[in-house]
């Protein structure tokens, strides 16, 4: 596609429920992060994916998060038993893997959990 | 530890005022260094970038940034800003010893009095 793109991008839950959040990244890209940025704060690392290499999860708040991806395709944030404190926008970026290449970031999933 | 430090959380200015944001950056080996840019209610985009040669880069609608690696520091200027520039400015860094892995700064809000 022509950028990353997220869905959905909104998402209303319980406290408590599960949440999906998926990421289509740009076709070719082989690097692919996730972030969080909460209201008025800055950008939070998740977790990395660099081609077939084991992720980078070392930004993952707690064992209720996690994310996969299939190859160089889509990948899912999963939050399980979501919390209060998980509100916030989740980004997505993918980019090529090389010197100086940039992430280019999807529209984000905009989460409140009530 | 890999990190990026923005010392300013919000900044403001009024028009024609000249701008400067201060970013560090604590990462070994070879770095790569961007600054991205958000404005209201869009995504994230790049605004300039360093991976080799000349030091000082110049990016869009004005903005410059120098790269000077016995200080650690891409500094980010304008000399000249205008009410549009009104944003959040993301300084960040990758390299080849992090595995590309691109690190975030915590942000700074710019908000420029027309």
């Amino acid at each position: 596609g022509a950028g990353v793109s997220q869905s959905p991008s909104n998402k209303v839950t319980e406290k408590g429920k599960d949440v999906e959040l998926r990421c289509d990244p740009i076709s070719g890209h082989t690097a692919l992060y996730w972030y969080r940025q909460r209201l008025g704060q800055g950008l939070e690392f998740l977790i990395y994916f660099q081609g077939n290499s084991a992720p980078d999860k070392s930004g993952l708040p707690s064992d209720r998060f996690s994310a996969e991806r299939t190859g160089e395709s889509v990948s899912t944030l999963t939050i399980q038993r979501t919390q209060q404190e998980d509100s916030a926008v989740y980004l997505c970026a993918s980019s090529r893997r090389g010197q100086g290449d940039e992430a280019f970031f999807g529209q984000g999933t905009r989460l409140t959990v009530v | 530890a890999q990190s990026v430090s923005q010392h300013n959380h919000h900044v403001i200015l009024s028009e024609a005022a000249s701008l400067e944001l201060g970013c560090n950056y604590s990462y070994g080996g070879t770095v790569n260094l961007f600054w991205y840019v958000q404005y209201p209610g869009q995504h994230l985009q790049l605004l300039l970038k360093y991976f080799s040669g000349d030091p000082l880069v110049k990016g869009i609608k004005g903005f410059e940034a120098e790269f000077i690696k016995s200080k650690f520091s891409f500094n980010l200027r304008k000399p000249s800003v205008q009410w549009s520039d009104t944003a959040e400015y993301f300084c960040a860094v990758n390299g080849n010893t992090g595995g590309f892995k691109t690190i975030f700064g915590a942000g700074t809000r710019l908000f420029v009095k027309a």
